[in-house]
């Protein structure tokens, strides 16, 4: 089975730097994925990480070690639209289906 | 432009009814899915389905079934057996095969058993 855990909820300021964790316990990871989801809206697709180090798009960063079971997603010079859920998934590769499994989503308020 | 069409957007239901909620992609995806979102918790995998008449149950099946007749169509029919069914429901496509398989996410059903 998997376990998969990110905080519930972080407060920036806007033009900061937030950084959300994600740490998961898997049979057999075959790669991690970061969705972003503004309130009562569809999931859309933010990263995917399958090897070990650091992937960057424009403003987003997102970090795995996988003999951490670890991950983050950066985000950096924030701006008031990133307020969020932020969603980490995670893929079994002993799992049929392309089958993810999410952790509960961490919140993210910009403030002013 | 392509994309998955979910409706209604919001449901309403009377406790021993069943509902069913539409989910239809022109991406041309073999695989489809069906998630259901909780306040506070993460996405469960209801059903999935990736070839054309054939699907699989997902973490929380009971209470719920569906059909894939067609590619661009998954519909899924929330029964009276299930026991807490307010929740949102999110439909997704993804190609099959390895490599990243990225989620396309439906704007979602929100359904409220009154």
């Amino acid at each position: 089975g998997q376990n998969i855990d990110q905080p519930t909820e972080m407060t920036a300021t806007e033009g900061a730097i937030v950084q959300i964790n994600c740490t998961y316990q898997t049979s057999g990871f075959n790669g991690l994925f970061w969705y972003q989801q503004h309130a009562g809206e569809a999931p859309t697709f933010l990263s995917y990480n399958v090897l070990d180090g650091l992937e960057e798009k424009g403003r987003f960063s997102s970090f795995l070690s996988r003999s951490k079971g670890y991950s983050y997603l950066l985000l950096k010079e924030l701006q008031m639209k990133d307020s969020a859920s932020y969603l980490c998934a995670v893929r079994d590769a002993q799992a049929a289906g392309n089958k993810l499994t999410f952790g509960g989503g961490t919140r993210v308020l910009v403030k002013p | 432009d392509g994309g998955i069409t979910q409706s209604p957007k919001y449901l309403f239901r009377k406790e021993g009814q069943n509902v069913t909620l539409s989910c239809e992609q022109n991406l041309n995806h073999d695989a489809m899915y069906w998630y259901r979102q909780d306040p506070g918790q993460g996405l469960r995998l209801i059903y999935y389905s990736q070839i054309v008449n054939d699907f699989q149950k997902g973490d929380i099946a009971e209470g719920y079934s569906v059909s894939r007749e067609k590619k661009e169509s998954f519909p899924l029919t929330v029964t009276s057996a299930q026991k807490n069914p307010t929740a949102f429901y999110l439909c997704a496509s993804s190609i099959r095969g390895s490599g990243a398989n990225v989620l396309t996410f439906g704007a979602g059903s929100r359904l409220t058993v009154l």
